[in-house]
């Protein structure tokens, strides 16, 4: 199964909301709402943003929300900061013989 | 907290078997509401799931690893390891070790990550 599809890159001024999103199909991100989003900066380890959609882990920033519709799964952020320059992936489970697939990473970059 | 750490050698030889440790600190892999996991990241590249172990030694892998991957847990050292065999090029990476929330299927603590490069 292919990999979840984002745009390459995104990026928006400081202050401004920008939303990634993430396509998928009915087998995967339009079946589960088990979608998962990480910031990962160069050169170090990704950091769990949203569970589950919408949900996020404590200590995550209120400015980082998640959303779904159909197919598609969508990271907001709002006021963006300098500090959310990174890229972003999303994942979602993706049924009983897949499990898991990633999206292809987007690159936010704020001007 | 719960930190994890990988382990390994950071060559590899075409054909050889790429084996990695993660040890958990600060908690236990024998717990029921979590599974671990591995995720890789080949160079300038966007993450791969490798698979998941839970702490009965049930596994899940990815269908396109499958034939190579064997993913096992060591309750008694509180680690888990990697072993995927007949390694390429393409195998070459960064290879996360992560804990996963059984509940929510998302990958919550991660390790820093080790590079693995597979050459001759």
């Amino acid at each position: 199964q292919s990999a979840l599809t984002q745009p390459a890159s995104v990026s928006g001024s400081p202050g401004q909301s920008i939303t990634i999103s993430c396509t998928g199909t009915s087998s995967d991100v339009g079946s589960y709402n088990l979608v998962s989003w990480y910031q990962q900066y160069s050169g170090k380890a990704p950091k769990l943003m949203i569970y589950e959609g919408r949900e996020r882990p404590s200590g995550v920033s209120n400015r980082f929300s998640g959303s779904k519709s159909g197919n598609t799964a969508s990271l907001t952020i709002s006021g963006l900061q300098a500090e959310d320059e990174a890229d972003y992936y999303c994942c979602s489970y993706a049924g009983s013989s897949t499990f898991v697939l990633f999206g292809g990473g987007t690159k936010l970059t704020v001007l | 907290q719960v930190q994890l750490q990988e382990s390994g050698p950071g060559l590899v030889k075409p054909s050889e078997t790429l084996s990695l440790t993660c040890s958990v600190s600060g908690g236990s892999v024998s717990s029921d509401i979590y599974s671990w996991s591995w995720i890789r990241q080949p160079p300038g590249k966007g993450l791969e799931w490798i698979g998941y172990i839970y702490y009965s030694g049930g596994t899940k892998y990815n269908p396109s690893l499958k034939s190579r991957l064997t993913i096992s847990v060591d309750t008694s050292k509180n680690q888990f390891s990697l072993n995927l065999s007949s390694v390429t090029a393409a195998d070459t990476a960064v290879y996360y070790c992560a804990r996963v929330v059984a509940d929510h299927d998302a990958f919550d603590i991660w390790g820093q990550g080790t590079m693995v490069t597979v050459s001759s």
